[in-house]
């Protein structure tokens, strides 16, 4: 069983679209997270929910909206793509925050490629 | 969270140990040293993580130095699928439980 799932894995769409990633962890954890990692490889956090509540924004633009209809989804929609938003995102989940042992575990990421 | 820092890129010979090393000289008391693993086109793998004492399991070994402000990752037989990219994360408690990754190490292993 794939611990954290994305869905799609592969995406190419235009500028101007909106599209959106879905994400589903079945580890029964409570925070939830998204990453942006860009053409330089660099991996950033962009949004964490903890039981459904946002707790992190880390000033992304609010064409991205994290929404997380229960603790075990936090789904990625993405507003009038633009060229820079080409990257691998990568969904994550946690046990409760607080605790620095906590380990975070990834999915397999899901490549959007706007054009 | 304590930055840290590593080399930029390493090689190991197949079978062989990996050492590969990460200074976090401004780590605090409830800092935890994590360890992740990408291996190309995958999402980021969790390998070990401590605190103060070294830790081991079926994937390696860390070792935090007396004072935390080093620590070193061990792959005790490097196999080709070994090759990733590396990176260290120190990692505190209170906060919002986030990683912050550097560049990392990227390590080649060769045949």
């Amino acid at each position: 069983d794939t611990a954290v799932s994305q869905t799609p894995k592969y995406l190419v769409t235009q500028m101007g679209n909106d599209k959106s990633i879905k994400c589903e962890q079945n580890l029964g954890h409570d925070t939830m997270y998204w990453y942006k990692q860009d053409s330089k490889k660099f991996l950033k956090i962009m949004f964490s929910y903890n039981n459904k509540e946002l707790i992190i924004n880390e000033t992304v633009p609010n064409r991205f909206s994290p929404k997380s209809p229960d603790k075990a989804h936090l789904n990625l929609h993405i507003n009038s793509l633009e060229l820079g938003d080409s990257a691998v995102y990568f969904c994550a989940s946690s046990p409760p925050t607080g605790g620095p042992g906590n380990t975070i575990y990834f999915g397999e990421g899901s490549w959007l490629t706007v054009v | 969270d304590a930055k840290t820092t590593q080399p930029t890129s390493m090689d190991c010979a197949e079978g062989r140990a990996a050492n590969l090393p990460c200074n976090h000289s401004t780590i605090s008391g409830n800092e935890y040293v994590y360890w992740y693993r990408q291996i190309h086109s995958q999402g980021p793998q969790y390998i070990i993580h401590g605190l103060k004492n070294n830790e081991t399991n079926e994937m390696a070994s860390l070792i935090i130095t007396e004072d935390r402000k080093s620590s070193t990752l061990i792959l005790p037989h490097a196999t080709l699928r070994d090759t990733a990219v590396y990176y260290c994360i120190v990692k505190g408690g209170g906060n919002t439980g986030k990683l912050i990754f550097g560049q990392g190490t990227t390590l080649q292993v060769k045949p």
